[in-house]
């Protein structure tokens, strides 16, 4: 089982504000997906990223996988209340996703 | 184009009772896969299914956990016997194939709660 480790583990910002949230491993990923859980829901796919170095963006997110593919990113740009969630990432079944990032964004 | 559908959304048992969990996966999704979640250990991978085969099930407890996906109907996990410790989130995902992307679409959860 591959392992992804996620950090910071929990973030609480103001809105308005930006912020950075890393998604790690030692191991080699054909593609990565990142996901945002609300409260009482299932995770929501978000992106996948798939060729090393690759930036993908999608409104305020900017998602990036390293050029190893061994790592990715998620920087979002004037956070906003409805950003609030937890946010995992992962490389497909088998995995244990686990904690994610869970942001809090306050008006 | 209905999404992943899970029922019961809330589900409570007593110990030594038996809990069905039920998945019906996106239209034109073939595989299946069910993961538990509880807040202070993630979201955990249990089995992997395709119709009528179980392909992984590295992540399911040797005992008492079962899962299967016939060829017609929703996908069911099965808890015999339930415990306190089942109480916790069941997540079933689908995705139209076994793809390198291996993008996974999830379901609202089932929500046991054992007393």
């Amino acid at each position: 089982t591959q392992l992804l480790e996620q950090s910071p583990q929990f973030l609480s910002i103001q809105e308005g504000e930006n912020l950075t949230v890393y998604c790690n491993s030692s191991s080699v990923f054909s593609s990565l997906q990142w996901y945002r859980q609300e409260p009482g829901e299932g995770p929501v796919l978000l992106v996948t990223v798939v060729t090393g170095g690759e930036v993908k963006k999608l409104k305020r997110l900017t998602f990036q996988f390293g050029d190893a593919r061994k790592d990715s990113s998620l920087h979002i740009t004037a956070a906003q209340p409805g950003d609030t969630g937890l946010y995992l990432c992962g490389p497909g079944y088998a995995l244990n996703f686990g904690k994610g990032t869970s942001l809090l964004v306050t008006p | 184009n209905a999404g992943v559908m899970q029922n019961p959304r809330h589900l409570v048992r007593r110990r030594g009772q038996e809990a069905r969990l039920r998945c019906s996966p996106m239209k034109g999704h073939s595989h299946v896969y069910w993961y538990r979640q509880l807040p202070e250990e993630g979201l955990k991978f249990m089995v992997y299914l395709q119709k009528e085969n179980i392909i992984d099930e590295s992540g399911m407890p040797k005992e008492r956990f079962s899962a299967e996906f016939p060829k017609e109907g929703p996908s069911i996990l099965r808890i015999q016997q339930v415990v306190r410790g089942d109480s916790a989130a069941y997540f079933c995902a689908s995705s139209p194939s076994a793809g390198s992307y291996n993008e996974q679409f999830f379901g609202p959860g089932t929500r046991l709660t054992v007393l």
